[in-house]
């Protein structure tokens, strides 16, 4: 059966700091992927999607970055953290036979 | 690009009453319509979903009806609980690819 593995579940971070959050996916092959974040209360923002390896699309221009070095693995980085970067943020996978399945989450606070 | 609005904002009903959540969307080429139900710091999880090739669709309590002539996808539950308090996000797409979400209905079941 096909698993997402998401970590850290909760982050603080200081301001100008840097962020790396990992994501990786069992049980399918050549998923696509994604990052969404979701500010309190509000909806499901989706920051980059990736349809395979080194294969990235940015939604909203921001000093995020994504990259995926394998298969099943997506990394979302930041060179210096911003308060506004504080959120939810939810890596997800889809491929041809199932829809979105969302990662737990991470939850990032930027002080 | 698709366009997905979802009303109301916010619904609150007795429980054991029914609650109803309408999206419109706006690219006809779209084909696979899901909703997802988000518990408070919790991912969003699919809770039913539907094909264009189907007008409803039910799941015990849940149902979902999609008119795609007038390009709007109704979520119906029935004999609320508190339990069914969350978030519920709508969304629309095409199968293994990317989905566009409403913004959310955030939905209260009183006793």
């Amino acid at each position: 059966s096909q698993t997402i593995h998401q970590w850290p579940a909760t982050l603080v971070q200081p301001v100008g700091s840097p962020l790396s959050l990992e994501c990786t996916v069992e049980g399918t092959s050549n998923p696509n992927l994604y990052w969404y974040r979701q500010a309190a209360g509000r909806g499901l923002q989706l920051l980059f999607y990736s349809v395979g390896i080194g294969q990235i699309s940015s939604e909203v221009p921001q000093n995020l970055s994504a990259s995926r070095p394998q298969d099943r693995q997506f990394i979302l980085s930041s060179k210096k953290l911003l308060l506004s970067d504080s959120g939810f943020y939810l890596c997800a996978w889809s491929d041809r036979d199932y829809g979105y399945t969302f990662g737990s989450g991470t939850r990032l606070t930027v002080v | 690009g698709e366009n997905v609005e979802q009303h109301p904002s916010t619904l609150s009903v007795q429980e054991g009453d029914s609650a109803v959540i309408k999206c419109t969307y706006s690219d006809s080429a779209s084909n696979y319509f899901p909703w997802y139900k988000q518990e408070l710091g919790k991912r969003p999880q699919l809770i039913i979903d539907i094909r264009s090739n189907v007008g409803e669709k039910k799941d015990q309590r849940i149902a979902v009806t999609l008119n795609k002539t007038a390009k709007h996808f109704s979520l119906h539950i029935t004999e609320t609980q508190p339990e069914d308090s969350a978030v519920y996000f709508c969304a629309a797409g095409n199968y293994g690819q990317n989905f566009v979400f409403g913004p959310g209905t955030r939905l209260s079941v009183l006793p």
